[in-house]
């Protein structure tokens, strides 16, 4: 299995900063990396597909960037709304898929 | 607008089969989407169980292979997976999911239920 870890665990943030959260994969995975969104007692919301396209209807401040093994998703200006964890996802090893374990995104 | 509604018991004994439905509205599970499940215990990151092609064809994590069945009911436009032998370490909310084998990621999430092994 493709092995996914994300860094930092935890984050503490203040609305307004800029935020950068690390995916690195254990083998090369070329672009197929996702990140996805998760607020308490919600499922995961997709935000970022195929490394750095911006899904549908996820606002702009939202990019990733990256590819082969080390990949980051950046939030240009926090909102209240973006304290969430989130998690990246690889889909190279189809169909055996992985995940992160999770940044936690706090204020 | 593709929804998914997860359904089944929410106490499982140690041992036993969980078994869970997941009810699609929106499209149809014929029509060519992969179904699938995750879980993620309480507290805890998410982890892929496995898919199902329209066809019929599966694939499932390795870690959990040997217990689990993923299934398709198109008539009634619904998907399921049971899990055998359980134990504590399979309490979860278990979500179902449809994949986007195009652009290869999760793209409709339930809600979620929460399944909890205890006896």
């Amino acid at each position: 299995d493709i092995q996914m870890t994300q860094s930092p665990s935890s984050l503490s943030a203040s609305v307004g900063d800029r935020v950068t959260i690390t995916c690195r994969a254990s083998q090369s995975i070329s672009n197929f990396l996702n990140w996805y969104q998760q607020k308490p007692g919600k499922a995961p919301k997709l935000l970022i597909y195929a490394a750095s396209s911006l899904q549908s209807g996820v606002p702009s401040r939202f990019t990733g960037s990256g590819s082969g093994t080390d990949f980051t998703l950046t939030i240009s200006s926090l909102q209240p709304e973006d304290f969430a964890t989130y998690y990246c996802q690889q889909s190279y090893s189809t169909p055996s898929l992985t995940f992160g374990q999770g940044t936690r995104l706090e204020i | 607008q593709v929804q998914l509604q997860e359904s089944g018991p929410g106490l499982v004994k140690p041992s036993e089969t969980l078994s869970l439905t997941c009810a699609v509205s929106g499209y149809s599970i014929s029509s060519g989407y992969y179904c699938g499940w995750i879980r993620q215990p309480p507290g805890k990151g998410l982890e892929w169980i496995g898919n199902i092609y329209h066809s019929g064809s599966t694939y499932y994590n390795p870690s959990l292979k040997s217990r689990v069945t993923i299934s398709l009911d198109t008539s009634k436009n619904q998907f399921s997976v049971k899990l055998s032998s359980v134990t504590a370490a399979d309490t979860a909310v278990y979500y179902c999911v449809t994949y986007n084998s195009g652009w290869r990621h999760f793209d409709y999430w339930g809600q979620g239920t929460l399944v909890t092994v205890s006896s």
